[in-house]
């Protein structure tokens, strides 16, 4: 069964930073493409950011190019997201989603999200 | 990358069918036949339900179905139940490895 948590998130101050991690189990994590995805209550589900399968090749969502970076360790398993510059309309709840296998424009699998809260 | 444009809320009784439309642009829905829908339940992660327009990913009841003429995407959700009431989410590929999603939309079953 395809597990992804993630953890990291918490209050923190306009201008600051924090990094958000997920954790990949039951499958083969470095065979998959990962995602970023947030969602707050005003703007729903927002695509933030993608990293290819060895962690080469990475994209971003343009209200979050330069302030955020994807990485991803493969012996570990793991995904990350450091954020930095952090806005007030940064808040969110953050997933990460799985590529699906054979339709690399899908999102197949989400974790359950951590919440990141960007107020004075 | 504005968002795709989704009803705010649908509602039908059980055993209707509904549908959902995703508006988007020439440069992501018009130009990819990669659009995919989600449905959310309240507290809970969302769920792929249908892919490449039309693909319903195994476990998906055949009552959900994708189509998509021009720049709009359509969910439809045939013979409604009550477990169906939930948000749904378009999303397209928009080129240049970004992604954007519908607003979302609450369907009420009556």
């Amino acid at each position: 069964e395809v597990q992804l948590v993630e953890s990291g998130g918490g209050l923190v101050e306009p201008g600051g930073s924090l990094r958000l991690s997920c954790a990949a189990a039951g499958f083969t994590f470095s065979g998959f493409w990962m995602h970023w995805v947030r969602q707050d209550p005003r703007k729903g589900l927002v695509w933030v950011s993608r990293i290819n399968s060895d962690g080469s090749v990475t994209s971003y969502a343009d209200s979050v190019k330069g302030r955020f970076t994807v990485s991803r360790d493969n012996v570990k398993n793991t995904l990350y997201l450091q954020l930095s510059s952090l806005r007030v309309e940064d808040s969110a709840l953050y997933y990460c989603a799985r590529a699906h296998r054979s339709s690399w424009t899908t999102f197949d699998n989400w974790g359950q999200g951590t919440l990141v809260s960007v107020s004075s | 990358q504005s968002a795709l444009t989704q009803p705010r809320s649908v509602s039908g009784s059980p055993g209707q069918s509904v549908p959902i439309s995703c508006t988007g642009t020439s440069s992501d829905v018009g130009d990819y036949n990669f659009v995919s829908w989600y449905q959310q339940h309240p507290g809970k992660a969302p769920k792929l339900i249908i892919y490449d327009v039309n693909y319903r990913p195994s476990g998906v009841p055949d009552r959900f179905s994708g189509s998509k003429s021009g720049n709009t995407a359509s969910l439809t959700i045939s013979g409604l139940q009550a477990e169906d009431e939930a948000d749904y989410y378009c999303c397209s590929y928009a080129g240049r490895y970004t992604w954007v999603f519908g607003g979302g939309t609450k369907l009420t079953v009556l």
